[in-house]
């Protein structure tokens, strides 16, 4: 089973600051998605990465693909009340038919 | 366009009484589906995907079965509920296995 680990669980921020979101694993994921879920909906794709070492910017968000392709993060640069939420990880395997593995999840709280 | 519908929104049920939600997905055919079961503001646990009508394949064992009559329906059940079933329950479709997952709206049940 691989397993997806996302740190931290809690973060609580003032508007404005940065911030990042941290997805380790031990396995290698031929790509990986992060989904963001606000309260009493499903998650939302956000963005998925592929190569190993990749970037990907939307807006003040970065995301990134470690190069082992085991780990991503994800930074927020001037957080904003919106940007209040669950963030998830997901890992898709390497293996042929292999379903998305989820991390527990970080819920972000920014304050005005 | 593709849509997804999950419904109850909200479920209150006694211990012991049957569970049926149902899942459907619109302008698409031969999705995969998925049901998952979230805890307050964690990750997605993956407990029954299906592939195609008829085929379903179960990753915990549990108190709850799945089923697909049709080929764009999805119904998660349970005989006799126990209150550890109680949870965030998440319908999603997806083109493939490993590609972006897109979430229904969820179902809030609460065993009492």
């Amino acid at each position: 089973t691989q397993l997806l680990e996302q740190s931290p669980q809690f973060l609580s921020i003032q508007e404005g600051e940065n911030l990042t979101v941290y997805c380790n694993s031990s396995s290698v994921f031929s790509s990986l998605q992060w989904y963001r879920q606000e309260p009493g909906e499903g998650p939302v794709l956000l963005v998925t990465v592929v190569t190993g070492g990749e970037v990907k910017k939307l807006k003040r968000l970065t995301f990134q693909f470690g190069d082992a392709r085991k780990d991503s993060s994800l930074h927020i640069t001037a957080a904003q009340p919106g940007d209040t939420g669950l963030y998830l990880c997901a890992g898709v395997g390497n293996n042929a038919g292999n379903m998305l593995t989820f991390g527990g999840g970080t819920r972000l709280m920014v304050k005005p | 366009s593709q849509t997804i519908h999950q419904w109850p929104a909200t479920l209150v049920q006694p211990v012991g009484s049957p569970l049926s939600l149902e899942c459907t997905v619109e302008g698409t055919s031969n999705p995969n589906l998925y049901w998952y079961r979230q805890a307050a503001g964690r990750g997605l646990q993956l407990l029954f995907y299906s592939v195609g009508i008829g085929q379903i394949s179960s990753e915990v064992p549990q108190n709850l079965s799945a089923s697909r009559p049709q080929d764009r329906q999805f119904i998660l059940s349970s005989k006799k509920l126990l209150l550890s079933d109680s949870g965030f329950y998440l319908c999603a479709w997806s083109a493939g296995s490993g590609t972006e997952a897109f979430f229904g709206q969820g179902t809030r049940l609460t065993v009492v």
